[in-house]
């Protein structure tokens, strides 16, 4: 069963920052949270991930609670092309990741 | 090549017929992962392959289900006299996992076979 909640359904405006919330309040020391997304009829691809520090790469930036219980992914300039289901997955170093029905957000011009 | 490749990208077949599909991981890539995505929905986990521990098979969903991964690289997930609610989009996935290993698992997807099952 996934460990993670998400909001099924988000808007963004065009050039504006996406920010997406998932719930892991049940993450262990040694869990990872990652997101991935995935475009229409395209396999998901990998976003970014992280442990305890805030993250940051050329797709968007991971912030992770002190708590380490929920996490926000931020796209910080939505194109249409951002328009995709995004997953927020917990998994340790072994474990086999369980996807959930993750979000979609829908980037409008 | 440089990425997950899957075969066949598409594969119609008839209920009660056996399928066959193929995933040719990344090279070096040390685990392997099946997922099921039905139409308008998640992924569902199928199996994993790690190296050469014994796989994880609890997500596959019947006795009809069987994957296997020769040599540690290409892997093969058959499907016995398929049904149509077997009807789906098959997701490979492959990482570099060290076993034992702390770091993170990060996974590359193939672009998946969709399979219809009339």
């Amino acid at each position: 069963d996934a460990k993670t909640t998400q909001p099924p359904s988000m808007d963004c405006a065009e050039g504006r920052a996406a920010n997406l919330p998932c719930n892991h309040s049940t993450i262990s020391g040694n869990e990872y949270v990652y997101w991935y997304r995935q475009i229409h009829s395209q396999g998901p691809q990998y976003i970014i991930h992280g442990l305890k520090n805030n993250e940051t790469n050329e797709m968007a930036s991971l912030i992770i609670t002190e708590d380490r219980k929920s996490s926000t992914l931020i796209l910080p300039h939505a194109t249409l092309r951002d328009t995709a289901v995004y997953y927020c997955i917990v998994g340790g170093a072994t474990n086999k990741l369980i996807f959930g029905t993750g979000t979609l957000l829908a980037v409008q011009p | 090549g440089a990425g997950v490749s899957q075969s066949p990208s598409n594969k119609v077949t008839e209920k009660g017929k056996d399928v066959e599909l193929r995933c040719d991981p990344i090279s070096g890539h040390t685990a392997l992962y099946w997922y099921r995505q039905s139409l308008g929905q998640g992924l569902e986990f199928l199996i994993y392959f790690q190296g050469n521990s014994a796989p994880d098979k609890s997500g596959l969903p019947s006795d009809r289900f069987s994957a296997e991964r020769t040599g540690g690289s290409v892997s093969t997930l058959t499907i016995q006299r398929t049904q149509q609610e077997d009807s789906a989009v098959y997701l490979c996935a492959s990482s570099f996992r060290v076993a034992g290993g702390s770091g993170a698992n990060v996974l590359t997807f193939g672009a998946g076979s969709r399979l219809t099952v009339l």
